[in-house]
């Protein structure tokens, strides 16, 4: 199976919003609601921000935001932070019913 | 509070047998959750493994099938992980990580819980 594309940069000065994508095939993204994205510091286990193309866990900030269109999914963060700053990753559910990661986006904040 | 936590050799020698543990504590792992591994090589991204049901069902990578056993341990309350003919390329931190499985009657697929990692380097 192969990666998620995500680009590999994307950044934004604070306050601004910044969207990543992440763009699968049919057979994971488009195929189904399971898109999930994390965040991950450096040197540290990655956290879930979304699950379900949308929804947030509690305690997440309500900055973070997930949408879905097609074989492409995104994540956006309004009102970019400096904590904001760290690596992203999108996962999906497969159609072989295994999971597949994205490339991993690295967020900075100017 | 679930927690997560690897356990098993940094060091393992080209074309041996990685193996590593998670420990489950704060929850069962009898319950309705799929337990995953996840590796993450220096420097590049998140790969999914495989995962495994109290059951024993299993789920795998394609790209590591065949070289990949998970087995659980219900007495232990723990789930390992065996990687054989390892390379170089298998040098990476390992992560252990919980799926929900179901919420109420319906399936999810995400991972809530993380252990802390470690990092298994190959090398002789």
């Amino acid at each position: 199976q192969s990666a998620l594309t995500q680009p590999a940069s994307v950044s934004g000065s604070p306050g601004q919003s910044i969207t990543i994508s992440c763009t699968g095939t049919s057979s994971d993204v488009g195929g189904y609601n399971y898109v999930s994205w994390y965040q991950q510091h450096p040197g540290k286990a990655p956290k879930l921000m979304i699950y379900e193309v949308s929804n947030r866990p509690s305690g997440v900030s309500n900055r973070f935001s997930g949408s879905k269109s097609g074989n492409t999914a995104s994540l956006t963060i309004s009102g970019l932070q400096a904590e904001d700053e760290a690596d992203y990753y999108c996962s999906s559910y497969t159609s072989s019913s295994t999971r597949v990661f994205g490339t991993g986006t690295k967020v900075t904040v100017l | 509070q679930v927690q997560l936590q690897e356990s098993g050799p940094g060091l393992v020698k080209p074309s041996g047998t990685l193996s590593l543990t998670c420990a489950v504590s704060g929850g069962s792992i009898s319950s309705s959750n799929w337990w995953s591994w996840v590796r993450q090589p220096p420097g590049k991204g998140l790969e999914w493994i495989g995962e495994i049901y109290h059951s024993g069902s299993t789920n795998y990578n394609p790209s590591l099938k065949s070289r990949v056993t998970i087995s659980v341990d219900k007495s232990k309350n723990q789930f390992s992980l065996k990687l054989s003919s390892v390379t170089a390329a298998d040098t990476a931190v390992y992560y252990c990580a919980r799926d929900p499985g179901a919420i109420a009657v319906a399936d999810v697929y995400y991972f809530d819980y993380w252990g802390q990692g470690t990092l298994v380097t190959v090398s002789s």
